[in-house]
Protein backbone atom coordinates (compact mmCIF):
# COMPACT_ATOMS: atom_id res chain seq x y z
CA UNK A 1 0.00 0.00 0.00
CA UNK A 2 0.90 3.44 -0.13
CA UNK A 3 3.13 5.13 2.46
CA UNK A 4 4.09 8.47 3.47
CA UNK A 5 6.92 9.86 4.83
CA UNK A 6 6.62 13.64 6.38
CA UNK A 7 9.84 15.86 7.85
CA UNK A 8 10.40 17.06 9.92
CA UNK A 9 8.21 16.40 12.52
CA UNK A 10 9.09 19.19 14.54
CA UNK A 11 9.10 22.69 13.57
CA UNK A 12 10.38 26.10 15.33
CA UNK A 13 10.27 29.40 13.54
CA UNK A 14 10.33 33.14 14.31
CA UNK A 15 7.11 34.86 13.29
CA UNK A 16 7.43 36.66 9.54
CA UNK A 17 9.88 33.78 8.19
CA UNK A 18 8.61 31.21 6.01
CA UNK A 19 8.33 27.37 7.18
CA UNK A 20 8.68 24.30 4.93
CA UNK A 21 7.25 20.96 5.33
CA UNK A 22 8.41 18.08 2.95
CA UNK A 23 6.27 14.58 2.26
CA UNK A 24 6.96 11.71 0.23
CA UNK A 25 4.74 8.96 -1.19
CA UNK A 26 5.74 5.74 -2.24
CA UNK A 27 2.79 4.95 -5.33
CA UNK A 28 3.01 6.65 -7.98
CA UNK A 29 -0.34 6.63 -9.08
CA UNK A 30 -1.49 8.62 -6.42
CA UNK A 31 -3.02 11.44 -7.72
CA UNK A 32 -4.22 13.67 -4.94
CA UNK A 33 -2.59 15.71 -2.24
CA UNK A 34 -4.41 17.27 0.82
CA UNK A 35 -2.71 19.16 3.94
CA UNK A 36 -4.43 19.11 7.23
CA UNK A 37 -3.94 21.65 9.85
CA UNK A 38 -4.86 20.86 13.55
CA UNK A 39 -4.88 23.44 15.87
CA UNK A 40 -4.51 21.96 19.75
CA UNK A 41 -7.51 20.40 21.19
CA UNK A 42 -9.38 21.17 17.60
CA UNK A 43 -10.05 18.49 14.65
CA UNK A 44 -8.25 18.41 11.39
CA UNK A 45 -9.24 20.98 8.65
CA UNK A 46 -8.26 20.63 5.54
CA UNK A 47 -5.84 23.81 4.32
CA UNK A 48 -5.01 23.26 0.83
CA UNK A 49 -5.23 20.29 -2.22
CA UNK A 50 -3.30 19.61 -5.15
CA UNK A 51 -3.84 17.00 -7.77
CA UNK A 52 -1.64 15.21 -10.34
CA UNK A 53 -1.97 17.47 -12.77
CA UNK A 54 -0.67 20.53 -11.29
CA UNK A 55 2.84 21.66 -10.16
CA UNK A 56 2.07 24.30 -7.75
CA UNK A 57 -1.09 25.57 -5.80
CA UNK A 58 -1.22 28.95 -3.84
CA UNK A 59 -3.70 30.54 -1.31
CA UNK A 60 -2.80 33.49 0.21
CA UNK A 61 -0.10 32.33 2.61
CA UNK A 62 -0.04 29.11 1.78
CA UNK A 63 1.46 27.38 -1.38
CA UNK A 64 1.78 23.32 -2.17
CA UNK A 65 4.49 22.22 -4.90
CA UNK A 66 4.38 18.67 -6.20
CA UNK A 67 7.41 17.00 -8.10
CA UNK A 68 5.69 13.69 -9.30
CA UNK A 69 9.03 12.19 -10.96
CA UNK A 70 10.45 12.73 -7.58
CA UNK A 71 7.43 12.36 -5.29
CA UNK A 72 7.43 14.16 -3.12
CA UNK A 73 5.39 17.50 -2.59
CA UNK A 74 5.85 20.44 -0.02
CA UNK A 75 3.74 23.26 1.91
CA UNK A 76 5.09 26.30 1.82
CA UNK A 77 3.67 29.03 4.92
CA UNK A 78 5.01 32.38 4.02
CA UNK A 79 5.41 35.44 6.55
CA UNK A 80 4.37 32.91 9.54
CA UNK A 81 2.00 34.01 12.11
CA UNK A 82 1.41 32.53 16.26
CA UNK A 83 -1.66 31.28 14.62
CA UNK A 84 -0.28 29.43 11.71
CA UNK A 85 0.77 27.42 15.02
CA UNK A 86 -0.35 23.90 14.91
CA UNK A 87 0.13 20.18 13.71
CA UNK A 88 -0.08 20.04 10.18
CA UNK A 89 -0.52 16.68 8.12
CA UNK A 90 0.11 15.60 4.28
CA UNK A 91 -1.58 12.98 3.01
CA UNK A 92 -1.84 10.84 -0.53
CA UNK A 93 -4.24 9.48 -2.33
CA UNK A 94 -4.76 6.93 -5.07
CA UNK A 95 -7.24 6.51 -7.94
CA UNK A 96 -10.86 6.56 -7.72
CA UNK A 97 -11.42 5.09 -3.90
CA UNK A 98 -9.19 8.48 -2.93
CA UNK A 99 -8.85 6.46 0.76
CA UNK A 100 -6.04 9.43 1.91
CA UNK A 101 -2.73 7.62 3.89
CA UNK A 102 -1.52 10.19 6.06
CA UNK A 103 2.17 11.77 6.86
CA UNK A 104 2.66 11.73 10.97
CA UNK A 105 2.56 15.01 11.31
CA UNK A 106 4.94 17.90 11.73
CA UNK A 107 4.42 20.14 14.99
CA UNK A 108 4.67 23.76 13.46
CA UNK A 109 5.33 26.20 16.60
CA UNK A 110 5.50 29.97 15.49
CA UNK A 111 7.33 32.23 18.56
CA UNK A 112 6.19 35.90 18.80
CA UNK B 1 -21.50 23.84 7.18
CA UNK B 2 -20.72 20.00 7.26
CA UNK B 3 -21.26 18.78 11.12
CA UNK B 4 -19.44 15.48 12.32
CA UNK B 5 -20.32 14.86 15.33
CA UNK B 6 -18.73 12.02 18.23
CA UNK B 7 -20.42 10.92 20.66
CA UNK B 8 -18.16 11.54 23.50
CA UNK B 9 -15.25 14.14 24.17
CA UNK B 10 -13.45 11.45 26.91
CA UNK B 11 -14.18 7.90 27.51
CA UNK B 12 -12.25 6.23 30.73
CA UNK B 13 -13.00 2.40 30.19
CA UNK B 14 -12.10 -0.80 32.04
CA UNK B 15 -9.47 -3.66 30.25
CA UNK B 16 -12.12 -6.29 28.99
CA UNK B 17 -15.33 -3.63 28.40
CA UNK B 18 -17.00 -4.09 25.61
CA UNK B 19 -16.56 0.13 23.90
CA UNK B 20 -18.94 1.82 21.42
CA UNK B 21 -17.60 5.16 20.00
CA UNK B 22 -20.17 6.79 18.13
CA UNK B 23 -20.06 8.95 14.89
CA UNK B 24 -22.61 11.07 13.23
CA UNK B 25 -22.75 13.20 10.33
CA UNK B 26 -25.46 15.63 8.49
CA UNK B 27 -24.38 16.11 5.59
CA UNK B 28 -25.78 13.03 3.77
CA UNK B 29 -21.88 11.97 3.07
CA UNK B 30 -21.56 8.28 1.36
CA UNK B 31 -17.89 7.94 2.98
CA UNK B 32 -17.29 7.62 6.67
CA UNK B 33 -13.66 6.85 8.13
CA UNK B 34 -12.26 6.00 11.45
CA UNK B 35 -8.85 6.37 12.45
CA UNK B 36 -6.50 6.41 15.89
CA UNK B 37 -4.18 9.12 16.11
CA UNK B 38 -1.27 8.85 18.27
CA UNK B 39 1.94 11.13 19.17
CA UNK B 40 4.49 10.54 16.53
CA UNK B 41 2.24 7.89 14.55
CA UNK B 42 0.32 10.28 13.36
CA UNK B 43 -3.74 9.37 11.93
CA UNK B 44 -3.40 5.75 10.87
CA UNK B 45 -6.50 4.54 9.59
CA UNK B 46 -9.03 1.35 11.34
CA UNK B 47 -11.85 1.37 9.50
CA UNK B 48 -13.85 2.76 6.45
CA UNK B 49 -17.05 2.58 4.67
CA UNK B 50 -17.91 3.48 1.40
CA UNK B 51 -21.56 3.56 2.02
CA UNK B 52 -24.16 1.65 3.96
CA UNK B 53 -23.72 -1.82 5.32
CA UNK B 54 -20.51 -1.47 4.10
CA UNK B 55 -17.26 -1.96 5.47
CA UNK B 56 -13.45 -1.96 4.58
CA UNK B 57 -10.64 -3.14 6.93
CA UNK B 58 -8.35 0.08 7.00
CA UNK B 59 -4.15 -0.52 7.99
CA UNK B 60 -4.82 -1.49 11.55
CA UNK B 61 -8.40 -2.90 12.09
CA UNK B 62 -7.17 -6.06 14.67
CA UNK B 63 -9.22 -5.89 18.26
CA UNK B 64 -11.94 -3.74 16.20
CA UNK B 65 -15.25 -3.80 14.50
CA UNK B 66 -17.27 -1.19 13.15
CA UNK B 67 -21.28 -1.12 11.95
CA UNK B 68 -23.00 0.93 9.46
CA UNK B 69 -26.67 0.42 9.48
CA UNK B 70 -27.43 3.82 8.68
CA UNK B 71 -25.76 6.67 6.57
CA UNK B 72 -25.59 9.13 8.87
CA UNK B 73 -23.94 7.06 11.79
CA UNK B 74 -20.86 4.95 11.65
CA UNK B 75 -19.90 3.17 14.98
CA UNK B 76 -16.20 1.77 16.26
CA UNK B 77 -16.03 -1.35 18.44
CA UNK B 78 -13.75 -2.18 20.90
CA UNK B 79 -14.66 -5.99 21.78
CA UNK B 80 -12.41 -6.12 24.53
CA UNK B 81 -10.66 -3.32 25.55
CA UNK B 82 -7.24 -3.43 26.42
CA UNK B 83 -4.84 -0.74 27.96
CA UNK B 84 -3.08 -0.23 23.92
CA UNK B 85 -6.30 1.01 22.93
CA UNK B 86 -6.01 3.67 25.00
CA UNK B 87 -5.33 6.86 22.04
CA UNK B 88 -7.51 9.83 20.47
CA UNK B 89 -10.04 7.96 17.93
CA UNK B 90 -11.09 10.60 15.16
CA UNK B 91 -14.38 10.29 12.87
CA UNK B 92 -14.19 11.52 9.53
CA UNK B 93 -17.09 11.76 6.36
CA UNK B 94 -16.71 12.91 2.72
CA UNK B 95 -19.10 12.84 -0.06
CA UNK B 96 -18.55 10.66 -2.63
CA UNK B 97 -17.89 11.43 -6.00
CA UNK B 98 -17.63 15.26 -4.84
CA UNK B 99 -15.37 17.44 -6.84
CA UNK B 100 -13.56 18.18 -3.36
CA UNK B 101 -12.44 15.13 -2.01
CA UNK B 102 -11.89 17.13 1.62
CA UNK B 103 -12.33 14.57 4.70
CA UNK B 104 -14.70 16.38 7.53
CA UNK B 105 -13.66 15.32 11.13
CA UNK B 106 -15.37 14.92 14.40
CA UNK B 107 -13.91 16.64 17.23
CA UNK B 108 -12.43 13.72 18.35
CA UNK B 109 -12.81 10.69 21.54
CA UNK B 110 -9.67 10.02 24.01
CA UNK B 111 -10.04 7.02 25.08
CA UNK B 112 -8.40 5.94 28.28
CA UNK B 113 -8.50 2.23 28.71
CA UNK B 114 -7.10 1.24 32.72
Amino acid sequence: GENVEQHPSTLSVQEGDSAVIKCTYSDSASNYFPWYKQELGKRPQLIIDIRSNVGEKKDQRIAVTLNKTAKHFSLHITETQPEDSAVYFCAASIGGSYIPTFGRGTSLIVHP
Amino acid sequence: DVKVTQSSRYLVKRTGEKVFLECVQDMDHENMFWYRQDPGLGLRLIYFSYDVKMKEKGDIPEGYSVSREKKERFSLILESASTNQTSMYLCASRKQGAITHEAFFGQGTRLTVV
